[in-house]
């Protein structure tokens, strides 16, 4: 069973506007969410995370919302860049102790010229 | 570069063949894990190290073994290949497990088992 779904495969934004990538989760013991960014050809890098104390993080462009009710983040980019096209990785760590990570199925991102 | 490699890059393989994949890394960290990269599965883990000859089995472990002898490499071996394990394998460090602690991950294997 997939416990951390993005739902969305791609997603195509016209540069300049925002960019807004979702993650569910069936857990309610994750402690820690990240997102990591993948370009074709190369391994995925940390872009940004949240503890599960939080409900916001933001980094420059970059911010990440949680909403523990509803089993939910997103990732929003402003403005968007034809850079950001890559793949997004929602990811969560669990509290059993073990730490490891369990990612997402990815999305897509195409940022438009 | 975050001092981790991957080899070989690109690898086609027969059926049946045993294949095995290397991770070096730099950095001196203790955790090293395997991951393999499918449409629509993502990143799933297949096995993990905890230090030198300390290894454990992830979600998809069935069908690989792994090995570490030495802190900087960790070997993925395919002890018979098979068509369902064509796909990108990824290798991953990180310092600790501790929550905050990412991981580094190398460029990627892509194995084609025809």
């Amino acid at each position: 069973d997939q416990q951390v779904k993005q739902n969305s495969p791609s997603l195509s934004v016209q540069e300049g506007r925002i960019s807004i990538l979702n993650c569910d989760y069936t857990n309610s013991m994750f402690d820690y969410f990240l997102w990591y960014k993948k370009y074709p050809a190369e391994g995925p890098t940390f872009l940004i995370s949240i503890s599960s104390i939080k409900d916001k993080n933001e980094d420059g462009r970059f911010t990440v919302f949680l909403n523990k009710s509803a089993k939910h983040l997103s990732l929003h980019i402003v403005p968007s860049q034809p850079g950001d096209s890559a793949v997004y990785f929602c990811a969560a760590i669990p509290t059993s102790g073990t730490y490891k990570y369990i990612f997402g199925t990815g999305t897509r991102l195409k940022v438009l010229a | 570069d975050a001092g981790i490699t991957q080899s070989p890059r690109h690898k086609v393989t027969e059926t049946g063949t045993p294949v095995t994949l290397r991770c070096h890394q730099t950095e001196n960290h203790r955790y090293m894990y395997w991951y393999r990269q499918d449409p629509g599965h993502g990143l799933r883990l297949i096995h993990y190290s905890y230090g030198v000859k300390d290894t454990d089995k992830g979600e998809v472990s069935d069908g690989y073994s792994v090995s570490r002898s030495k802190t900087e490499d960790f070997l993925l071996t395919l002890e018979s290949a098979t068509s369902s394990q064509t796909s990108v394998y990824f290798c991953a460090i990180s310092e600790s497990m501790g929550l905050g602690y990412g991981y580094t991950f190398g460029s990627g294997t892509r194995l084609t088992v025809v």
